[in-house]
C-alpha cells in the first residue's frame, strides 16, 4: 500500500534559517504530492502541491519538487519566520484514488 | 476552493453520550471524507462520505461507532456514538476538488472533542 515517511521533529530554528523538512514516498504508479500545515489551533490549509515528477509547486516562499527517481518531496524555505511556526504534514494521493495518506507530521518552531 | 465550515469547533462530553458534527460546504461537491486526528498525531481516514448511500469505513473504523450522514452534496454529519475518553481527538472534515482523483482535499478547522 501506501506510504509516507517524513522526518521526525520537533525542530527548532532561529529566525531567518533555512528550512528543510523531509518527505519520501512509497506508492505505485504516479501519485499527486502535497504539503499542508496547521497552525495551533487550526485545521489542515493545502501549502502547494505537484501531480507529476519534476514538477515544483511553491507557495509564501515554500517550495518541493516531485523526484520520481528518489521518490522525495522534501519541502523547503529559504528564510523561515516566526509566524511559519506550525506542523507541516506531507500526502500523497495514488493514482486513480481519491483518498489521502498522510505522514506522521513534523512540529516547526521558530523562535525570534 | 471550498469554504468548509464545521460545527461545534469543540465540545466537552461526558463518558456514554454521544455527539453529532456537523459540516456544511458552500458548494456541491463529490467526494467528502471524515478524519480523526488523536492528541499529537496525524490524521486517520474514518470513512466517505457518499450522498444517497452509506458511508465507505476504512479498516477499524464501524458505523455502529460512526453513524454518518451524507443527505445532499453540501452537507454531512459525524456522530460519535457512546464515547470514552479514548475518542478524546479532533474530527475533521475535508471534500476533494473536483477534477477527478488525485486532487488536494480542503479541510474544515476541526471538531476538538474532550471526554470525561
Amino acid at each position: 500500500g501506501n506510504s509516507v515517511t517524513q522526518m521526525e521533529g520537533p525542530v527548532t530554528l532561529s529566525e531567518e534559517a533555512f528550512l528543510t523538512i523531509n518527505c519520501t514516498y512509497t506508492a505505485t504508479g504516479y501519485p499527486s504530492l502535497f504539503w499542508y500545515v496547521q497552525y495551533p489551533g487550526e485545521g489542515l490549509q493545502l501549502l502547494l502541491k505537484a501531480t507529476k515528477a519534476d514538477d515544483k509547486g511553491s507557495n509564501k516562499g515554500f517550495e518541493a519538487t516531485y523526484r520520481k527517481e528518489t521518490t522525495s518531496f522534501h519541502l523547503e524555505k529559504g528564510s523561515v519566520q516566526v509566524s511559519d511556526s506550525a506542523v507541516y504534514f506531507c500526502a500523497l494521493s495514488g493514482a486513480g484514488s481519491y483518498q489521502l495518506t498522510f505522514g506522521k507530521g513534523t512540529k516547526l518552531s521558530v523562535i525570534p | 476552493s471550498a469554504v468548509i465550515s464545521q460545527k461545534p469547533s469543540r465540545d466537552i462530553c461526558q463518558r456514554g453520550t454521544s455527539l453529532t458534527i456537523q459540516c456544511q460546504v458552500d458548494s456541491q461537491v463529490t467526494m467528502m471524507f471524515w478524519y480523526r486526528q488523536q492528541p499529537g498525531q496525524s490524521l486517520t481516514l474514518i470513512a466517505t462520505a457518499n450522498q444517497g448511500s452509506e458511508a465507505t469505513y476504512e479498516s477499524g473504523f464501524v458505523i455502529d461507532k460512526f453513524p454518518i450522514s451524507r443527505p445532499n452534496l453540501t452537507f454531512s454529519t459525524l456522530t460519535v456514538s457512546n464515547m470514552s475518553p479514548e475518542d478524546s481527538s479532533i474530527y475533521l472534515c475535508s471534500v476533494s476538488e473536483e477534477g477527478g482523483s488525485g486532487q488536494p482535499q480542503h479541510f474544515g478547522d476541526g471538531t476538538r472533542l474532550s471526554i470525561l
